[in-house]
C-alpha cells in the first residue's frame, strides 16, 4: 500500500483558476514538505511543516498556500494559476526535521496550466 | 548561500563500465549532511545513500560515495553499470540557511546505460 498519497495524479487547469493538491502520509512522520520539479528547475524546495506548523517557506509567491488540517495532511492551494506553474509537485515527509532525516517522496501531481 | 553542483547533465555509458557522477557543494557548516537521490522515469525521487562522516565510504545497492570535506565533494560511483541504473540522480545537501533544515538539490545528472 502506498505510504504517501497524492491526489490527483494529473491535473489540467486554465490560466487564472485555482487548484488544490492533496497529500496524505501514513508513515507516522512529523514533518511534511512540498517540492516542485520542472524542466527549468529540477527539484525545488517550497515549504516545510512540522507538527502542522510552517517551518520554512521558500516560495516567493503568495499564490502558493500550504494547508494542514491534520498532522499527516499537507495540501497545497495554488491560486491565479499561470502557465509557468506547470510542473510536477511532490509531497515528502520525514520522521523529524533534523539535518540527517531522510525525506520520503510521494508519487507527485503533474500539473499542466493552459 | 549553500549550493550543490552537478557538472554533468547527461551521462551515457555502456553496460558493465564504471559509473562516476560528480557532486560538489558549498556550505557554511563544518559538518554537512550529503545525500544521493535516484529518480527513475515516471517515479518519485528516493534516497540512495547519505553521509555526514568525512572520508568514510557509504554503500547501498551497489553504489558508493565518500564525503570529502577537504574538496567539498560527494561523488557517486558504481563499479559496473546495469541497464536498470538508467535514471536521474540528484545530489543534495541539508541546509538550514533559512532557519530550518531543508534539502538543496543539485541540477541532477541523467544517467543512460546502453546495452
Amino acid at each position: 500500500d502506498p505510504k504517501i498519497i497524492q491526489k490527483p495524479k494529473y491535473l489540467v487547469a486554465v490560466t487564472g483558476s485555482e487548484k488544490i493538491l492533496i497529500c496524505e502520509q501514513y508513515l507516522g512522520h512529523n514533518a511534511m514538505y512540498w517540492y516542485r520539479q520542472s524542466a527549468k528547475k529540477p527539484l525545488e524546495f517550497m515549504f516545510s511543516y512540522s507538527y502542522q506548523k510552517l517551518m520554512d517557506n521558500q516560495t516567493a509567491s503568495s499564490r502558493f498556500q500550504p494547508q494542514s488540517s491534520k498532522k499527516n495532511h499537507l495540501d497545497l492551494q495554488i491560486t491565479a494559476l499561470k502557465p509557468d506553474d506547470s510542473a510536477t509537485y511532490f509531497c515528502a515527509s520525514s520522521q523529524g526535521t533534523g539535518e540527517g532525516d531522510t525525506q520520503y517522496f510521494g508519487p507527485g501531481t503533474r500539473l499542466l496550466v493552459l | 548561500g549553500d549550493s550543490v553542483t552537478q557538472t554533468e547533465g547527461l551521462v551515457t555509458l555502456t553496460e558493465g563500465l564504471p559509473v562516476m557522477l560528480n557532486c560538489t557543494y558549498q556550505t557554511i557548516y563544518s559538518n554537512p549532511f550529503l545525500f544521493w537521490y535516484v529518480q527513475h522515469l515516471n517515479e518519485s525521487p528516493r534516497l540512495l545513500l547519505k553521509s555526514f562522516t568525512d572520508n568514510k565510504r557509504t554503500e547501498h545497492q551497489g553504489f558508493h560515495a565518500t564525503l570529502h570535506k577537504s574538496s567539498s565533494s560527494f561523488h557517486l560511483q558504481k563499479s559496473s553499470a546495469q541497464l536498470s541504473d538508467s535514471a536521474l540522480y540528484y545530489c543534495a545537501l541539508s541546509s538550514a540557511s533559512s532557519g530550518s533544515w531543508q534539502l538543496i538539490f543539485g541540477s541532477g545528472t541523467q544517467l543512460t546505460v546502453m546495452p
